[in-house]
């Protein structure tokens, strides 16, 4: 089992709607959680972190984290033709280092 | 402008030759990564460093060597390139606190490798 997860996808919605995206985790231990957003041929940028159980949201966006089903999903409302990318999920899994691993990410598709 | 910088942006060599990628951050942050990404893949991680002096092994680090003698400069060194090696290259930052490892990447080097 992978220890980040997500849904390769892609995800296709329409304009307007609203994008659930999923991760899983396999380490009950993880403290940190991170969105990022891939734009194609660009480097992931962060969108959203999320440290504790319960819902956080910041403008569009929402993060959702249960830490005893070990998942953490995204919400974007009123998606956007231009929120059309590649969503990485990264979870900092314990064992010392504390580096983010990434999951292989879910690529989202907003038609008009 | 606090940023970070990779440069080639994009490199096209021939087997064997020996290659260094840089990467500068203006940000002050301690900790810095080499990511590996093939499109459509999760990002794997090559080696990372917690400050200067510091470099350690992630996942993929065995055909290649990292250097920490400044704060803001990481560069990565593959001895020996292979058609293998043919990969996007991600430098990345964070500020180093154990709870806020937030990555500010760099706007990566696509490596071709004949």
């Amino acid at each position: 089992q992978k220890e980040v997860e997500q849904n390769s996808g892609p995800l296709s919605v329409p304009e307007g709607a609203i994008a659930s995206l999923n991760c899983t985790y396999s380490d009950r231990v993880s403290q940190s959680f991170f969105w990022y957003r891939q734009y194609s041929g660009k480097s992931p940028e962060l969108i959203m972190s999320i440290y504790s159980n319960g819902d956080k949201e910041d403008g569009r966006f929402t993060a959702q984290l249960n830490k005893a089903s070990q998942y953490v999903s995204l919400l974007i409302r009123d998606s956007q033709p231009s929120d059309s990318a590649t969503y990485l999920c990264a979870v900092t899994l314990s064992g010392g280092s504390y580096i983010p691993t990434f999951g292989r990410g879910t690529s989202l598709i907003v038609h008009p | 402008e606090a940023d970070i910088y990779q440069t080639p942006r994009y490199l096209v060599i021939g087997t064997g030759k020996k290659i260094t990628l840089e990467c500068s951050q203006t940000m002050g942050h301690d900790k810095m990564y080499w990511y590996q990404q093939d499109p459509g893949m999760e990002l794997h991680l090559i080696h990372y460093s917690y400050g200067v002096n510091s470099t350690e092994k992630g996942d993929l680090s065995s055909e290649s060597t990292v250097s920490r003698i400044r704060t803001e400069h990481f560069p990565l060194t593959l001895e020996s390139a292979r058609p293998s090696h043919t990969s996007q290259y991600l430098c990345a930052s964070s500020e180093g606190r154990i709870t806020n490892e937030k990555l500010f990447f760099g706007s990566g080097t696509q490596l071709s490798v004949l």
